[in-house]
């Protein structure tokens, strides 16, 4: 299967400060990217999807400019927790996917603490 | 609000049994269905996906889909203590659009 990558596995920072999570698709383009947010014993929750070279479409709930999300080529996307807070504590997962494909591909998941 | 239903379990089947997995969606124009397994801290990764109505089998994986009853079914036969995981139902409306995801249920596989 397709394999995607992220970046870092785990993170840990002070509270106020901004983390950039990479999602890297690296055997195949992926046209559209999509970022979750796991907390502990729930469930996979959407934040946003990232078509390439546009901007992302947010769920609802979810702060534009709180999350800001980049997808500027066919094999990356980025996420910005801009002036973090400890519940923003939570893994991240990005996944891809291919045009005319509709699995997704999920990287590995990125485990972000906020102290 | 398209909708995925699963129970969050846990289930709890012997080693060796057969385990049944469930997941109803609300949206009748759902198009494909997806089983991701997910281990405890670790990110889902696919296991089957089907189209179209009735059985489709991956080794001790059987995936079912009933779209009249907007149902689809996992079974694992030959249950393993490594199979013990959360188990995600994930359906696409077609499009391309996004997938949504049920909770997920619970599976123990006690030995």
């Amino acid at each position: 299967g397709a394999v995607v990558s992220q970046h870092p596995s785990w993170v840990i920072c002070k509270s106020g400060t901004s983390v950039k999570i990479e999602c890297r698709s690296l055997d195949f383009q992926a046209t559209t990217m999509f970022w979750y947010r796991q907390f502990p014993k729930q469930s996979l929750m959407l934040m946003a999807t990232s078509n390439e070279g546009s901007k992302a479409t947010y769920e609802q709930g979810v702060e534009k400019d709180k999350f800001l999300i980049n997808h500027a080529s066919l094999t990356l996307s980025t996420l910005t927790v801009t002036s973090a807070h400890p519940e923003d504590s939570s893994f991240y997962i990005c996944s891809a996917r291919v045009r005319n494909y509709n699995e997704q591909f999920f990287g590995p998941g990125t485990r972000l603490t906020v102290l | 609000q398209k909708e995925v239903e699963q129970n969050s379990g846990p289930l709890s089947v012997p080693e060796g049994a057969i385990a049944s997995l469930n997941c109803t969606y609300s949206d009748r124009g759902s198009q494909s269905f997806f089983w991701y397994r997910q281990y405890s801290g670790k990110s889902p990764e696919l296991i089957m996906f089907i189209y179209s109505n009735g059985d489709k089998e991956d080794g001790r994986f059987t995936a079912q889909l009933n779209k009249a009853s907007q149902y689809v079914s996992l079974l694992i036969r030959d249950s393993q203590p490594s199979d013990s995981a959360t188990y995600l139902c994930a359906v696409d409306s077609g499009g391309y659009q996004k997938v949504t995801f049920g909770i997920g249920t619970k599976l123990q596989v006690i030995p």
